[in-house]
Formats: C-alpha cells, structure tokens, sequence
C-alpha cells in the first residue's frame, strides 16, 4: 500500500481565500484523524472520523474549519475563508479500529501558508 | 483526560552514545502507548507502542522503550545513536477505550558526529 497520501503537498492563498486539503487514508482502514501542526501548539487533533462518520470534531478551531469523509476512501478538509492564523502543516492519519492497540499511520502532511 | 509530557525539548548525543528520550503520561484508564518520530518535512513514523505484556518493548531502528506504570513513564532508548537518529521524537497515549490519541510536545534529537 502506498501508505496515506495527502494533496497537496504546499499550499499558498491569500487571506480571504478557500483551501481544501485532501486525504486518501490506507485501504481497510476505517478510522480517519486530521492534525494541525505548529511551533506554538504543536500536534492538535483537529477531528476524528470512524466508518465515515464524524465522532469528534471538538478540536476544529472555528466555523471557517469543515470535513467531510463521503466515503472510506476520501477525506477532504475546507478552510474558507482562510487567514494568516491558519498557516500551519496538516495532517491526515488513518488506522484500522477494531482495538484500541492499533497505531495512526499519518500522510506526508500538507503545509499550508495563508498570506 | 489524557496527557504526555516530554520534558525535554532538546536532546543532544554524541554518535555512538546512549540515547534516552524521557516521556510521562496521565490517563484514568489503562494506557496505550506509542512513539513516533519526524523528519524534516515528513509525516509522523511510528517506531512502537506499548500495549501490554513485557515492560520493555522493541521497535524499529533499534529503539527500544521502557514502560514503568509506577512512575506512569514510557523511555524511548538506544544503545547507541546514529547522526542519522537526528529527528523530532513524539510519544502519544490513548486511554482505555477512548479513540483520542494525545500527542506531547516532542523532543528534538541532535546526534553529533
């Protein structure tokens, strides 16, 4: 498996402008994590989605943030509108839940600059 | 509630020497232990975890950590460092049953030649 692939790789917007960061998670895994990375807060979990079904999304900061999983093998992140306070590197992680042992494996991360 | 601290922000080897990466943790439940590590502008790699069985656990790379569930720590080890070792080192925990795996700030190797 080519792991958990994430698009794209660098993105730059404008202030004001909408960013959709994009995630395929392992094939069979059924369990989805989006993190945000930064110096100041460092690994933060963003929302966690299980059989496509959003469980938690407590740590999305604002309603500028959406996710959505329409299907186990595609999950897509919305910024809109974006602000410079969002430049951070996201990641997707994806395991397989059937216990609570199993470890994330995580994308290569999108790093996102808001000018 | 569920939390990792990484005492440490830095750690700084010289190559050939032991490396110790220290971790702490809080949970209610029984925990689930992990590390990981980070290369510059890479994804999070997982090296081991701790579930349950023999304190000490064996990973990838030659890491080894040391579960201690009386001082509720989680040690990553090497015997001996590599320049190659030089990344950010992350533990997370998840308590019991809960989804939620919490991260600690994470720890910045430096192997020196």
């Amino acid at each position: 498996d080519a792991g958990v692939i994430q698009s794209p790789r660098h993105e730059v917007t404008e202030m004001g402008q909408e960013v959709t960061l994009r995630c395929k998670p392992i094939s069979g895994h059924n369990s989805l994590f989006w993190y945000r990375q930064t110096m100041m807060r460092g690994l933060e979990l963003l929302i966690y989605f299980n059989n496509n079904v959003p469980i938690d999304d407590s740590g999305m900061p604002e309603d500028r943030f959406s996710a959505k999983m329409p299907n186990a093998s595609f999950s897509t992140l919305k910024i809109q509108p974006s602000e410079p306070r969002d430049s951070a590197v996201y990641f997707c992680a994806s395991s397989y839940r059937r216990e609570m042992n199993t470890e994330a494996f995580f994308g290569q991360g999108t790093r996102l600059t808001v000018v | 509630a569920q939390s990792v601290a990484q005492p440490e922000d830095q750690v700084n080897v010289a190559e050939g020497n032991p490396l110790t990466v220290k971790c702490t943790y809080s949970v209610s439940g029984n925990p689930y232990l992990f590390w990981y590590v980070q290369y510059p502008n890479r994804g999070l790699q997982f090296l081991l975890k701790y579930i349950t069985g023999d304190n000490l656990v064996k990973g990838s790379y030659g890491f080894e950590a040391e579960f201690n569930k009386s001082q509720t720590s989680f040690h990553l080890k090497k015997p001996s460092a590599l320049v190659s070792d030089s990344a950010l080192y992350f533990c997370a925990v998840r308590d019991g049953n809960d989804y939620k795996l919490s991260f600690g700030a994470g720890t910045t190797v430096t192997v020196r030649a």
